[in-house]
């Protein structure tokens, strides 16, 4: 039952932004959109979530679209560091307390 | 800065041992929860807490147990190590109530081999 779709893997360059899409084109009006990461052996990190507008932190910039039907997490300066799987993820508030991850985007940063 | 601490990033035991995995959060965080992690089955809960002494089951509660004495701290306790819980098991936190949208903060996890 899977909720997103994001692409298998990407490549960017070291200095360069990332841009890394995700489709949910069924997200319901109470589901939140999560990003986290995993880099390999260590546990997930949380980036950041949004239901509508658009949202920036310190690591991340979460660019949702009008229609709620996708969304793209910007890394805006990509470090050899961030090379990691990134999951996309749709949660509804108030209802639905477990995550679940999909495949996910494995992103590579090269030098 | 959340902080999520697993007692141990690796752990080997042998079947038939009790093994007890502990998390610290240092956010007052209400609510606790243990997940394991498989290649190919992903992310799945065994059991979360929402207040201390209250503990719910997750997807896979059998053959696991939880303790949470303490706000801070929530216990994994695998009555009766098997094989077939060789995992990586991950312990989060969060705060407002159990389905409010604060995310949920993860350890590093612990890599638990059983032989």
């Amino acid at each position: 039952d899977a909720k997103t779709t994001q692409p298998t893997s990407m490549d960017c360059a070291e200095g360069r932004a990332a841009n890394l899409p995700c489709n949910h084109s069924t997200i319901s009006g109470n589901e939140y959109v999560y990003w986290y990461r995993q880099i390999h052996s260590q546990g997930p990190q949380y980036i950041i979530h949004g239901l509508k507008n658009n949202e920036t932190n310190e690591m991340a910039s979460l660019i949702i679209t009008e229609d709620r039907k996708s969304s793209t997490l910007i890394l805006p300066h990509a470090t050899l560091r961030d090379t990691a799987v990134y999951y996309c993820i749709v949660r509804a508030a108030f209802s639905d307390y477990k995550l679940s991850f999909g495949a996910g985007t494995t992103v590579t940063v090269r030098a | 800065d959340v902080k999520v601490t697993q007692s141990s990033r690796y752990l080997v035991k042998r079947t038939g041992e009790k093994v007890f995995l502990e998390c610290v959060q240092d956010m007052d965080h209400e609510n606790m929860f243990w997940y394991r992690q498989d290649p190919g089955l992903g992310l799945r809960l065994i059991y979360f807490s929402y207040d201390v002494k209250m503990k719910e089951k997750g997807d896979i509660p059998e053959g696991y147990s939880v303790s949470r004495e303490k706000k801070e701290r929530f216990s994994l306790i695998l009555e009766s190590a098997s094989t077939n819980q060789t995992s990586m098991y991950l312990c989060a936190s969060s705060s407002g109530g159990i389905n409010s949208n604060q995310p949920q903060h993860f350890g590093d996890g612990t890599r638990l081999s059983i032989l």
